[in-house]
Order: structure tokens, then C-alpha cells, then sequence
């Protein structure tokens, strides 16, 4: 089955330590968002990747760091900078890449609660 | 910057009702609206894609449209069911709507 893929699906840190949350995709797609969501705010957009080794700032980067080594896979760590991590975080991808911007695909999302 | 509107944040309807959500933006400079439906806890499922050059799209019970001298999107939902109940986003390139939660009474 082709599709995205987040884990884990729920995540606990402590004040003061990094987190890493995974996202794979098989849909041989060139574009990968990071998306946070908070009751009531809809979706904010953290950092995109339109093509592997290259990545652009969303919205609310601060405190968040990404990298894109593969195609496949977008990595989001949320570091002791970020002052309310608590949330939901979504994953998502297009075709896109330099063909401009296309259908995105989400994943099934993390919920990452600070203790 | 591109802002995108969804009014109102809740709309409560008996089943069997048709009917219209709307999502109006500023920037009519679009690549494509597309529409999707969330239920809690899990993420989005694509709905609908309208390419800039298209008018409408429709999948089953549900059309949308788009109208950019306006800067608004209509996604109708025909003969509503109490399964229909989520919430309902529309998104222009990077930019959200905040959504629209549906509930569809028995």
C-alpha cells in the first residue's frame, strides 16, 4: 500500500529535551510538509522540502529543525527552543518538486504531549 | 500573505439536508484549492483538488467549486448523512482554513 507514515502516534518529553518524529512516505512524491495543529488555530506550516538535500522555513520554524538525506523520508525535531510543543504534528507530500504545487497526501499524524 | 477564511467554525444539520461550506480567500493568484475532511484525532483525507483553471470537481455526493474574481470555494454536500460528521478544511498551497466541524444528527 502505498501511503505516509508517522510514528510514534503518541510521544511524551520532558521539559528540556529534544524529540524526533518520523515520516516516510512510498508515494515516490518530491515535496514533504511539517504541519502543527492547536485547537482552534487550524494547520500552521513549519518547514517544507521540495526536493531531497533542500528545505524551506514555514511559518513557526523557531524551534524545530528538519533534514531531507532521502526522498522518502522528512524528519521534524522539536528542540528545547520551543516553547509550547505541545500539539499535533502532521506529515504531508505532493508530487510537487519543481512542477509547482499539487494534491498533498497527510499522514495519520503525532500527538506530542510536554510533561 | 495568503489568508483563508471558513465560516462559521460549526454548523449542526438533521440528516438529509444538502448543504454548502464555504471558504473565501484573498490572494486570487492560486495553483489549486483543494478540500479535505478530518475526524478526530487522525489526520486529513483529500477530498477534492480544483486546479486554477477549473471551475468544479466533484466525487460522489459532493461537489465544489471555485470562483477566483471572488475569492471563494463552495464544497456542497448532497443528502447529508450522520457518517459525513468531521470537520472540514480547505487549504490554498501552504495556507488552512481554521475548518468547519460538521454534525449531522440522526
Amino acid at each position: 500500500d502505498g501511503g505516509i507514515t508517522q510514528s510514534p502516534k503518541y510521544l511524551f518529553r520532558k521539559e528540556g529535551q529534544n524529540v524526533t518524529l518520523s515520516c516516510e512516505q512510498n508515494l515516490n512524491h518530491d515535496a514533504m510538509y511539517w504541519y502543527r495543529q492547536d485547537p482552534g488555530q487550524g494547520l500552521r506550516l513549519i518547514y517544507y522540502s521540495q526536493i531531497v538535500n533542500d528545505f524551506q522555513k514555514g511559518d513557526i520554524a523557531e524551534g524545530y529543525s528538519v533534514s531531507r538525506e532521502k526522498k522518502e523520508s522528512f524528519p521534524l525535531t522539536v528542540t528545547s527552543a520551543q516553547k509550547n510543543p505541545t500539539a499535533f504534528y502532521l506529515c504531508a507530500s505532493s508530487i510537487g518538486g519543481h512542477r509547482g504545487w499539487n494534491e498533498q497526501f497527510f499522514g495519520p499524524g503525532t500527538r506530542l504531549t510536554v510533561l | 500573505k495568503q489568508e483563508v477564511t471558513q465560516i462559521p467554525a460549526a454548523l449542526s444539520v438533521p440528516e438529509g439536508e444538502n448543504l454548502v461550506l464555504n471558504c473565501s480567500f484573498t490572494d486570487s493568484a492560486i495553483y489549486n484549492l483543494q478540500w479535505f475532511r478530518q475526524d478526530p484525532g487522525k489526520g486529513l483525507t483529500s477530498l477534492l483538488l480544483i486546479q486554477s483553471s477549473q471551475r468544479e470537481q466533484t466525487s460522489g455526493r459532493l461537489n465544489a467549486s471555485l470562483d477566483k474574481s471572488s475569492g471563494r470555494s463552495t464544497l456542497y454536500i448532497a443528502a447529508s448523512q450522520p457518517g459525513d460528521s468531521a470537520t472540514y478544511l480547505c487549504a490554498l498551497k501552504l495556507t488552512f482554513g481554521k475548518g468547519i466541524t460538521l454534525s449531522v444528527r440522526p
